[in-house]
């Protein structure tokens, strides 16, 4: 089964507000990363952070992991009508050398100009 | 530098026809992954590999087959297409465990 679950599936907003989308998943991870994608396109990561890691920023970009809760969140501030896009987070998981990068099934964020 | 190449971008098949989906990376990563993506359903794990010659099942493996023959290619074959594996096709790879390059996908219609 997938085991990030984002919230919430779909938010409008306004440009210039921020954006706030999170995820939770079921067990231990190694690290956690978000993926954008546009319409009809391939996913493009945008941060990753690791599961020693509390915070961390990419211009934009703001992601919090909090392991003991087994959340993320992604935070996308003063945002543009060009953030219209469905965001994704995914979870590393190691078993030896063995890495499986895990889907959830996706937040789609519209952004009114 | 290409990235990932996935071929073909769009492909009809009818029921019961067999097919390879390619996938080609040029940056030397040893992870691929190949995930399918239907609506409603987020991006679902096929078959990933580690590496040239060992391949592993994700969460969705029956009706695909791969293997990993080199480093640079990990193609997806259906052995005998339905209308259930219609859906929209992404290889990804990535080096060690950083994030992961996608490819444009393939559209997969079976009729």
């Amino acid at each position: 089964s997938q085991q990030g679950e984002e919230d919430p599936q779909a938010l409008s907003i306004q440009e210039g507000e921020n954006a706030t989308m999170n995820c939770s998943y079921k067990t231990s991870i190694n690290n956690l990363q978000w993926y954008r994608q546009n319409s009809g396109r391939g996913l493009v990561h945008l941060i990753l952070i690791r599961s020693n890691e509390r915070e961390k920023h990419s211009g934009r970009l703001r992601v919090t992991l909090d392991t003991s809760k087994k959340s993320s969140s992604l935070l996308i501030t003063a945002s543009r009508a060009a953030d219209t896009a469905s965001y994704f987070c995914a979870t590393d998981k190691r078993t030896g050398a063995n890495s499986k990068l895990t889907f959830g099934k996706g937040i789609t964020l519209s952004v009114r100009p | 530098n290409a990235g990932v190449t996935q071929t073909p971008k769009f492909q009809v098949l009818k029921t019961g026809q067999s097919m390879t989906l390619q996938c080609a990376q040029d940056m030397n990563h040893e992870y691929m992954s190949w995930y399918r993506q239907d609506p409603g359903m987020g991006l679902r794990l096929i078959h990933y590999s580690v590496g040239a010659g060992i391949t592993d099942q994700g969460e969705v493996p029956n009706g695909y087959n791969v293997s990993r023959s080199t480093t640079e290619d990990f193609p997806l074959r259906l052995l005998s297409a339905a209308p259930s594996q219609t859906s929209v096709y992404f290889c990804a790879s990535r080096r060690g465990f950083a994030e992961a390059f996608f490819g444009q996908g393939t559209r997969l219609t079976v009729v």
